[in-house]
């Protein structure tokens, strides 16, 4: 089935670890991205990816870093895990950047709890 | 600062209709989403608006006022399927999406 797959469903992690959230999409989108989503307030932008091989930052990158080596995947790294990065991370992607409607197709989302 | 205004929570009953209410302020405007989201579930696209007046699709139709920077979602004939958050995003003119923190839909028999 055609669309986004993200890994692991769910993780509890201690602080000061790192952690990678993957993240693969088969319907060849240019564009990715990586929000974390928290109650009470709105979708945040982590980083986000126009096309393979460039990334940019967000509204909140900072402890994140993200790499887009093909056009496929988007994993998303916490270099050292602190409690507030305790969320719940959607992957998102859409074919097209800036122009119509510029759907988001999201997987099914990585609950991440740090302790 | 960029702002998206939406209930958090309504209530509404079965079989009836019921419209949530979107405002936002945003530097530059290229167009307006709706997604829903069920509890524990990914956000997915309803509708989308560039241009003022109704979108119908379906039970939903989407409004946009740009002048007065609003949009409602409309729902009419509502199933118990449609508890559900629903979720209002403005691309601003950086074509980057600023989302409202979602108005949680509960539909009671």
């Amino acid at each position: 089935i055609a669309g986004i797959t993200q890994a692991p469903t769910s993780q509890i992690l201690a602080a000061g670890r790192r952690m990678t959230l993957r993240c693969t999409q088969d319907m060849r989108h240019n564009a990715m991205y990586w929000y974390r989503q928290d109650l009470g307030l709105g979708l945040r932008l982590i980083h986000y990816s126009n096309t393979a091989g460039t990334t940019g930052k967000g509204e909140v990158p900072d402890g994140y870093s993200v790499s887009r080596a093909n056009t496929d995947d988007f994993p998303l790294t916490l270099a050292s895990a602190v409690p507030s990065q305790t969320s719940v991370y959607f992957c998102a992607s859409s074919d097209s950047q800036g122009s119509d409607t510029g759907e988001l197709f999201f997987g099914e989302g990585s609950r991440l709890t740090v302790l | 600062g960029q702002n998206i205004d939406q209930p958090t929570e309504m209530t509404a009953t079965e079989g009836a209709i019921v419209q949530i209410n979107c405002t936002y302020q945003t530097s530059g405007f290229n167009g307006l989403f709706w997604y829903q989201q069920h509890a524990g579930e990914a956000p997915t696209f309803l509708s989308y608006n560039v241009l003022d007046g109704l979108e119908e699709k379906g039970r939903f139709s989407s409004f946009l006022s740009r002048s007065k920077g609003y949009s409602y979602l409309l729902l009419k004939e509502l199933q118990m399927k449609d508890s559900a958050s629903y979720l209002c995003a403005v691309l601003d003119s950086n074509y980057q999406l600023i989302w409202g923190a979602g108005t949680k839909l509960i539909i009671k028999p």
